[in-house]
Order: C-alpha cells, then sequence, then structure tokens
C-alpha cells in the first residue's frame, strides 16, 4: 500500500520561503507510471494545483505560481519536496502531496499539512 | 487555459438521484479523462470515479460517471442517496498544459 507524508514548519512567516517535503512509502518514486504532485487548499476553498514532478525531472507548475514555485526529488530519501518563495496570507493552506497516473488519475494522497502564513 | 465549471451546491433527498456537472470551458471534455473526488470535512479527498466512467475497488456502484460531449461536460450521478455521501465532490481534468480541479460542489443529503 502506497502512503506518502508532508512534513515541514506549520508556520511561515509573510515574504519568507515555504517549503515542504513528502515521503513516499510502498511506492519507488523513481518509477516511469507515476507524477508526484503538491495540490492546495485554502480553509473553506477548493482544491487548487500547485504543480509536480516526473522522476527524470521534468515539472508541471500552475502558471500563477509558476514564478514562485519549485518541486525537486530526492531519489535516494525517497521524497519530493516543495519550495515556494515570498509567501504572503494568500498562501495559507492545507498542502497535499499526492500520485498522478499517466491517465491524470490521482490515486494516493497525503493526510495534508495546514500551512499558515503570519507574522 | 481551460476551466472546469461546477454548481456550486446540490441537495436532495436520501434515496433520491443526484448528478453533478462539470463543464469544460475550451478544449474537448472526451480529449483526456476526467476524475471526481469526495471530500469530507477534515480529510484528503478519495477517488469515487476515474478514466471518465471507472470505479475504484470499494466504491459502490451507485456512483457513475459519463461525458457528454454534445454539452463538452461530464457528469457524477450518485443513486440511491445516503447520508454519508454528504460531502464536497470535484472533477479534475487536464491538458498538455494543463491541470484543472472544478470549483467542487457541496452536497447535501436532507
Amino acid at each position: 500500500q502506497v502512503q506518502l507524508q508532508e512534513s515541514g514548519p506549520g508556520l511561515v512567516r509573510p515574504s519568507q520561503t515555504l517549503s515542504l517535503a513528502c515521503t513516499v512509502s510502498g511506492g519507488s518514486i523513481s518509477s516511469a507510471d507515476y507524477y508526484w504532485c503538491w495540490i492546495r487548499q485554502p480553509p473553506g476553498k477548493g482544491l487548487e494545483w500547485v504543480g509536480y514532478i516526473y522522476y527524470t525531472g521534468s515539472t508541471y507548475y500552475n502558471p500563477s505560481l509558476k514564478s514562485r514555485v519549485t518541486i525537486s526529488v530526492d531519489m535516494s530519501k525517497n521524497q519530493f519536496a516543495l519550495n515556494l518563495t515570498s509567501v504572503t496570507a494568500a498562501d495559507t493552506a492545507v498542502y497535499y502531496c499526492a500520485r498522478e497516473d499517466s491517465s491524470g488519475w490521482i490515486d494516493y494522497w497525503g493526510q495534508g499539512a495546514l500551512v499558515t502564513v503570519s507574522s | 487555459n481551460f476551466m472546469l465549471t461546477q454548481p456550486h451546491s446540490v441537495s436532495e433527498s436520501p434515496g433520491k438521484t443526484v448528478t453533478i456537472s462539470c463543464t469544460r470551458s475550451s478544449g474537448s471534455i472526451a480529449s483526456n479523462y476526467v476524475q471526481w473526488y469526495q471530500q469530507r470535512p477534515g480529510s484528503s479527498p478519495t477517488t469515487v470515479i476515474y478514466e471518465d466512467n471507472q470505479r475504484p475497488s470499494g466504491v459502490p456502484d451507485r456512483f457513475s460517471g459519463s461525458i457528454d460531449s454534445s454539452s463538452n461536460s461530464a457528469s457524477l450521478t450518485i443513486s440511491g442517496l445516503k447520508t454519508e455521501d454528504e460531502a464536497d465532490y470535484y472533477c479534475q481534468s487536464y491538458d498538455t498544459n494543463n491541470e484543472v480541479f472544478g470549483g467542487g460542489t457541496k452536497l447535501t443529503v436532507l
């Protein structure tokens, strides 16, 4: 059974960088069959794509966040990571890591990590 | 970029049937698979339909999905409604350059 677990600070100061990691267990992040995703959900609002990374290192970023987002992968730790720079209160959200297959199906989600941007 | 538009909310009585629509703003709905996710308060989303009309194991056959090219939309139909179906439902699709969620529909089973 594949499991994904987010980790990182729950509070980030405005203008600083939000950094989260996602540890994958029960499956290899180097698989050619999957994309490794970050999705966020502001309190009381809907789901929003942040982006994804493929095992080759190729990435997709939401155009509205592209200038501030970096997603990277660490094969040795079976982890992938999210960096979001210059955060504001609008970046406050539950951040989910997830696995997407080649048909676009997100078949596994992490439990989510609430990140609050506040001074 | 395309958008997926869902009704903000729907409500129906237990035992009845409800359909939630998801309309694609540009590009053909049939060009890329549509998925549907259920999200209960405080929980991560779970899949109820993938690849337009497939149910993951464990999802009851009361849940079905379809696409309609004439209206460029996808639909999630839940029959024999139960109070446990009350949740938010999101459609999701993609194209070469974009990954998109619909805005979500709050289903109330009253």
